[in-house]
């Protein structure tokens, strides 16, 4: 089945800085790649997501892009502001009878 | 309003006392999973369910039981509770992995076995 891998588990930066996070998948067929933010005592929610047939996307201060060869996604936080500090969770999905999997979270914190 | 609902939102119970995580979706959704959420381990997939009377094992389903008898409701039962089981339980719905839309989570059960 499909594995995700996500690094790093821990992520400081100072407010303005950018922040990145990466994530790679084993499962060759997973063509749908989501990013929630869990903020502190919250349920996770989608910020982004991306699809096997595009590159990169962007969203406002948020982008995620995606190498389908090395298959790896990342997801880039430009001016990074306080009330970004939660924990990100990656996933991967293809559109077989298999279920969404994440990767294991990095908690941001953004110190002003 | 589209959501999913999950109860009890907390709950504490003694080990070995049967107990149901009821969660229920109101968008028609055909996809639903069940996740616990440890420190430092993510989340950690329990069972999830393609469709009615379809449900699978997900990496950490040992002691718990699920059933999908209806489109929207996807009950978490855990027929004897230990406190490895203390944990904050989310229930996730989604239309489909061949439609690959966002999953929507409950609020969440933060639940204590003593």
């Amino acid at each position: 089945g499909e594995n995700v891998e996500q690094h790093p588990s821990t992520l400081s930066v100072q407010e303005g800085d950018s922040a990145v996070i990466k994530c790679t998948y084993s499962d060759s067929a997973s063509n749908y790649f989501p990013w929630y933010k869990q903020e502190l005592g919250k349920r996770p929610q989608l910020i982004i997501d991306i699809r096997s047939n595009v590159g990169e996307k962007k969203d406002q201060r948020i982008a995620v892009t995606l190498n389908k060869t090395a298959k790896h996604f990342s997801l880039h936080i430009t001016e990074t502001q306080p009330e970004d500090s939660a924990v990100y969770f990656c996933a991967a999905w293809n559109s077989g009878n298999t279920p969404l999997v994440f990767g294991k979270g990095t908690r941001l914190s953004v110190i002003a | 309003e589209a959501q999913v609902t999950q109860n009890p939102r907390y709950l504490i119970t003694v080990t070995g006392k049967k107990l149901t995580v009821t969660c229920s979706q109101n968008m028609n959704h055909e996809y639903m999973s069940w996740y616990r959420q440890d420190p430092g381990l993510g989340l950690r997939q329990i069972y999830y369910s393609m469709n009615v009377e379809v449900t699978d094992k997900g990496d950490v389903p040992e002691g718990y039981k699920v059933s999908r008898k209806e489109k929207r409701n996807f009950p978490l039962i855990l027929e004897s509770p230990s406190p490895n089981q203390t944990s904050l339980y989310f229930c996730a719905s989604s239309l489909g992995p061949g439609l690959n839309t966002e999953a929507f989570f409950g609020q969440g059960t933060r639940l204590t076995v003593v």
